[in-house]
């Protein structure tokens, strides 16, 4: 069964932390990986990854996908309060051509 | 540049009812999904249109039925709900296939009693 892990489920920092969110997975054919963001409503987009090894980054925000050991890790450096959210992960597997979420990762920043 | 528009924001239903979520982007997009999420469960897709005229069951769609109106409009109809449908439902549209980031509306908040 096709399954994506995320861990920790739940995490708290003080602002100016650096941390390091977790996603595994377990798909019969991977196409890309994709992280969201999920304040209090809709998940937003942050990056898709198809390729090991090579980095994206978005500001504070960077990701990594490493394909031969089937994760990826989110980054977010110096946190802010607007950091705080939900950060999910998902997985498109080409089978089925389904987008397989995990159950997310809940990053609380304190001021 | 309202981008994935769901309505309604909030319902209340009772046992055995039935209803109609409506959902409708403007980005011009392909492929329109309907997902539920609840506590623990993460994500999971109900049904998917992969282009106009066309629809897929995803993980979860006993009990659930969909419209791919046209192009812009992707709808979720729940002919007799139960309580076990209680949950917060997502639309997404993506330009392509799944494999291409997805835009979500703010979420459906159903309730059944």
């Amino acid at each position: 069964e096709d399954k994506v892990v995320q861990s920790p489920l739940s995490l708290v920092v003080h602002e100016g932390d650096t941390v390091t969110l977790n996603c595994s997975y377990e798909v019969t054919n991977f196409r890309s990986l994709l992280w969201y963001k999920q304040e209090k409503k809709a998940p937003t987009f942050l990056f898709m990854l198809t390729s090991s090894g090579i980095e994206k980054k978005s500001g504070r925000l960077s990701s990594i996908l490493d394909k031969k050991e089937l994760f990826s890790i989110l980054n977010i450096t110096a946190t802010q309060t607007g950091d705080s959210a939900v950060y999910l992960c998902a997985v498109f597997e080409g089978s089925q051509g389904n987008l397989i979420f995990g159950k997310g990762t809940k990053l609380s920043v304190k001021p | 540049n309202a981008g994935v528009t769901q309505t309604p924001k909030f319902q209340v239903l009772k046992t055995g009812q039935s209803m109609t979520l409506q959902c409708a982007q403007d980005m011009n997009h392909n492929s329109m999904y309907w997902y539920r999420q609840d506590p623990g469960m993460g994500l999971r897709l109900i049904y998917y249109s992969a282009s106009e005229g066309t629809t897929d069951k995803g993980e979860v769609p006993n009990g659930y039925n969909v419209s791919r109106l046209n192009k812009r409009e992707f709808s979720l109809r729940l002919e007799s709900a139960a309580p076990s449908q209680t949950s917060v439902y997502f639309c997404a549209s993506s330009e392509r296939s799944p494999q291409w980031p997805q835009h979500f509306g703010d979420g459906t908040r159903l309730s059944i009693l």
